[in-house]
């Protein structure tokens, strides 16, 4: 059982847009930022979004991060076959001490 | 462009010391913040912990007891290790950049290295 909650699954048509929820607590999402990672099988994960909103250098505008209260979400627009994988958020956990990971999302591209 | 290099032991039996290195090659090790994740056969992902040439160690609690992460700048590698290992600690280990300095985001990553605890 993870400590921040993601759907196992959402699935979209190339062109449209998903968004992917991640839940969490007053402990980590509450009052820590929020990181996501995009990860395909067999290769490292790899960081989408920092700070809750914040993009890496170079990568693509399609991808955004917002946080409310305890809970973030990634959004994915223009979806593209190429964006198949599984999602990751992360946070601190300030109870806990560590950081904390969702379970993961698989997306898929119909 | 920064890479990490891993290597490590990939088949233990139950009770021996899980023992990674991690490279960085591309830009100095100095100044930041290096950590290591897992993640399980069922894709959780899990932090072990982190470490700075200029700040000491900080593990998971869960994990504290059985973990050592070093660091040698001399070489440019930081390194992990997990003792009295079970077949729970089966996993790919990644080398990750990024800690305490980040907010805990991480931007660089190693390949991962499977290891599996098996007698």
């Amino acid at each position: 059982q993870s400590v921040l909650t993601q759907p196992p699954s959402a699935s979209g048509t190339p062109g449209l847009r998903v968004t992917i929820s991640c839940s969490g607590s007053s402990s980590n999402i509450g009052s820590n930022t929020v990181k996501w990672y995009q990860q395909v099988p067999g290769t490292a994960p790899k960081l989408l979004i920092y700070y809750n909103d914040q993009r890496p250098l170079g990568l693509s505008d399609r991808f955004s991060g917002s946080k409310s209260g305890t809970s973030a979400s990634l959004a994915i627009s223009g979806l593209q076959s190429e964006d198949e994988a599984d999602y990751f958020c992360a946070a601190w956990d300030d109870s806990l001490s560590a950081v904390v990971f969702g379970g993961g999302t698989k997306l898929t591209v119909l | 462009q920064v890479q990490l290099q891993q290597w490590g032991a990939g088949l233990l039996k139950p009770s021996e010391t899980l023992s990674l290195t991690c490279a960085v090659y591309g830009g100095s090790l100095s100044g930041y913040y290096w950590s290591w994740i897992r993640q399980s056969p069922g894709k959780d992902l899990e932090w072990i912990g982190e470490i700075s040439p200029i700040g000491g160690p900080r593990y998971n609690p869960s994990l504290k007891s059985r973990v050592t992460i070093s660091v040698d700048t001399s070489k440019n590698q930081f390194s992990l290790k997990l003792t009295s290992a079970t077949a729970a600690d089966t996993a790919i280990y990644f080398c990750a950049r990024g800690g305490y300095d980040t907010l805990y985001y991480f931007d660089y990553w190693g390949r991962g290295t499977l290891v599996t605890v098996s007698s």
